[in-house]
């Protein structure tokens, strides 16, 4: 069984450019999130999708964004960005969106400059 | 956002020592998860507890759901140059019928050889 896939593993995009990341979560799994993960603030939630409906959102501003597809797949949209996103995102997928155990993808690594 | 506390941030250890390491919150988690990341990869699910007062065992790890459900405990015995790496623990919140995870900070473990 394939785990959960993000592509791509690496970007680097310039202040003010826009990045759309993707996620393919493990076949038969529903719920997928997304996570920043920075040395300073560590894990942080950004969003949840479960059916094609977003369920759940964190604290970040309306630059960030996401979707779900009829197949689970997940992409994230990053617009204007600036210097401080460059981290590595994180893509989980779970069972169902209240399905506790999730696996996550090997990210995205994100460098703004 | 809410964390948990985990303690301590950083072990160096010989190989061959045994480790422990807790995670401890302010609030009741029905659920802890224990996870390993590498470099430059996505976090690892290595142990999920369920029950106030579970002891689970994978492999040469051992993971404890506190009785107050308000910590969690792991441990490492005889630690090998695999074991390096960040290790965070996580508990399920509930939003709004939709779940988020919130990690601790990590544990970074370092092994001399």
């Amino acid at each position: 069984k394939a785990g959960v896939t993000q592509t791509p593993r690496y970007l680097i995009k310039t202040r003010g450019q826009q990045v759309t990341l993707s996620c393919s979560p493990i076949s038969g799994h529903r719920s997928v999130s997304w996570y920043q993960q920075t040395p300073g603030q560590g894990l942080q939630f950004l969003f949840e999708y479960f059916s094609e409906t977003q369920r759940n959102k964190g604290n970040f501003p309306g630059r960030f964004s996401g979707r779900q597809f009829s197949n689970s797949r997940s992409e994230m949209n990053v617009s204007t960005l600036e210097l401080g996103d460059s981290a590595l995102y994180l893509c989980a997928s779970s069972l169902d969106s209240l399905n506790t155990e999730a696996f996550f993808g090997q990210g995205t690594r994100l460098t703004v400059v | 956002g809410q964390q948990l506390n985990q303690s301590p941030q950083s072990m160096f250890i010989q190989e061959g020592e045994d480790v422990s390491m807790n995670c401890t919150s302010s609030s009741i988690f029905n659920t802890w998860l224990w996870y390993k990341q590498d470099p430059g990869e996505g976090p690892v699910l290595l142990i999920a507890l369920y029950k106030a007062g579970e002891l689970t065992s994978n492999g040469r790890l051992t993971a404890q759901f506190g009785i107050t459900r308000k910590d969690s405990f792991l441990n490492i015995s005889a630690s090998i140059p695999s074991d390096v790496g960040i290790y965070f623990c996580a508990g399920p919140r509930r939003v709004r019928g939709a779940q988020k995870l919130v990690f601790g900070q990590g544990t970074r473990l370092t092994i001399n050889p």
